[in-house]
């Protein structure tokens, strides 16, 4: 099946810094899609972007299909982008599904 | 408009008991999905279904059964509760136009539930 690979597994930020997150597909794909998991377990829809780059507030992203990845920004990050940032992707034929890579957990300390 | 909701949400149950959770959305998205997520990992595909009456197998089905008759509900079943099936689940939801062949709907997700077997 399609390998889905997130980095850094692991972030720690100062608030205000910046970050990009990497996600890393094995297949051609026709939908990517990246979530916020927050503290609380609750599952946030962030991006669906199986193509070109998207953004909103101080989040944006860009996906490279043809190379097979997709990069998550974060500028001047806050407390409250703490949590765990999941990229997922469904595969380029008719009758599949989501597949999650394993995330990256994102510490933004005050 | 309440989205995707799930009940219960916090169960414990003893080994070899069944139970089902329950997942409806009320947005009238033809796909539905049951991922589960283990402590600091990510979520694996249980079994989805594109549209009522059709089921398919995700990454991990084995001890799980689903049904979809409505549109609006899709239950997970869990037979013979085992340890392993302690996790947490996630039903979620998805729409894409019917005949395009591919899925291409933003993914929306209810709040979890968390599920422990003793």
């Amino acid at each position: 099946g399609i390998q889905v690979e997130q980095s850094p597994p692991d972030l720690i930020l100062q608030e205000g810094a910046n970050s990009t997150l990497r996600c890393n597909f094995s297949d051609s794909v026709n939908n990517l899609q990246w979530f916020h998991q927050n503290p609380w377990g609750q599952l946030i829809n962030l991006f669906y972007i199986p193509s070109g780059t998207k953004q909103n507030g101080r989040l944006s992203a860009t996906t490279v299909a043809t190379e097979r990845y997709s990069l998550l920004y974060i500028s001047s990050s806050q407390t409250t982008d703490s949590g765990v940032y999941f990229c997922a992707v469904e595969l380029n034929q008719a009758g599949t599904a989501l597949i999650f890579g394993k995330g990256t957990t994102l510490s933004v300390s005050s | 408009n309440a989205g995707v909701t799930q009940t219960p949400k916090f169960r414990i149950l003893k080994i070899g008991q069944s139970m089902t959770l329950q997942c409806t959305q009320d947005m009238n998205h033809n796909y539905m999905y049951w991922y589960r997520q283990d402590p600091g990992m990510g979520l694996k595909l249980i079994y989805y279904s594109v549209g009522a009456g059709i089921t398919d197998k995700g990454e991990v089905p084995n001890g799980y059964n689903v049904s979809r008759s409505t549109t609006e509900d899709f239950p997970l079943r869990l037979e013979l509760a085992a340890p392993s099936q302690t996790s947490v689940y996630f039903c979620a939801s998805s729409y894409s136009p019917p005949g395009q062949g591919y899925h291409t709907g933003e993914l929306f997700f209810g709040e979890g539930s968390r599920l422990t077997v003793l």
